[in-house]
């Protein structure tokens, strides 16, 4: 069965800080990774997905298929990019989307 | 982008009742989701919800506990039944994107605690 996981709950860094969120995946087949981002009081809303190979909000995501890896990294943190991260995995069939835990980033002024 | 709303936002319930969560978009879609977020927890797909056919329930949840309808491509209920306080939650809805595996859009949530 698939499986992701985020090591980190809290991630907390300094504003202009580069910030790097883990997600590690486990899946037999040819999945696509996604990170959800949801800010405090919003509604849980895509950030990026990885076949995109795009930048939002200053954040890239690249996809390790040797590492089973997809982690988000920042160069420069912002403070409003405080918030709830979650990376999540997609199947080969269907939409079914398996989540992490989480991590929250805080950024601190 | 589909708009979704949720109702109730949240409720406080008496164990042994059930609530019924409505999930309403503004654009027709062909798959619905229904997850689960328990305190301090990730996200947890209860079942995904096609217009006109059954439910398709994920491992560990029954459709006598978590029943859900479909009754056209913009609405959808899911039914948490015989409530107790481990079913404290917050319960969202999903829509799949249109043309796009796996990116979703998340209805605000339904805040539910069971006293």
């Amino acid at each position: 069965a698939q499986r992701v996981t985020q090591p980190e709950k809290l991630l907390s860094v300094f504003k202009g800080a580069p910030v790097e969120l883990k997600c590690n995946y486990s899946y037999s087949g040819s999945p696509e990774l996604f990170w959800y981002v949801q800010y405090s009081r919003q509604r849980l809303q895509l950030l990026l997905r990885h076949i995109s190979r795009e930048s939002i909000k200053g954040f890239t995501a690249d996809l390790n298929k040797g590492e089973t890896s997809f982690h988000l990294k920042k160069p420069f943190a912002q403070e409003e990019d405080s918030a709830m991260y979650y990376c999540a995995l997609s199947e080969a069939a269907g939409n079914k989307l398996t989540f992490g835990g989480g991590t929250r980033v805080l950024v601190k002024p | 982008s589909a708009v979704i709303s949720q109702k109730p936002s949240r409720d406080i319930c008496q164990r042994g009742t059930s609530l019924t969560i409505q999930c309403q978009v503004d654009s027709q879609v062909t798959m619905m989701f229904w997850y689960r977020q328990q305190p301090g927890q990730s996200l947890t797909l209860i079942a995904t919800a096609n217009q006109g056919s059954e439910a398709t329930y994920e491992s560990g949840f029954v459709i006598d506990k978590f029943p859900i309808s479909r009754p056209n491509l913009t609405f959808s209920t899911l039914t948490v039944s015989n409530m107790s306080p481990e079913d404290s939650s917050i319960y969202l809805c999903s829509v799949d994107g249109r043309g796009s595996r796996g990116t979703q859009y998340f209805g605000p949530g339904t805040r539910l605690l069971v006293l």
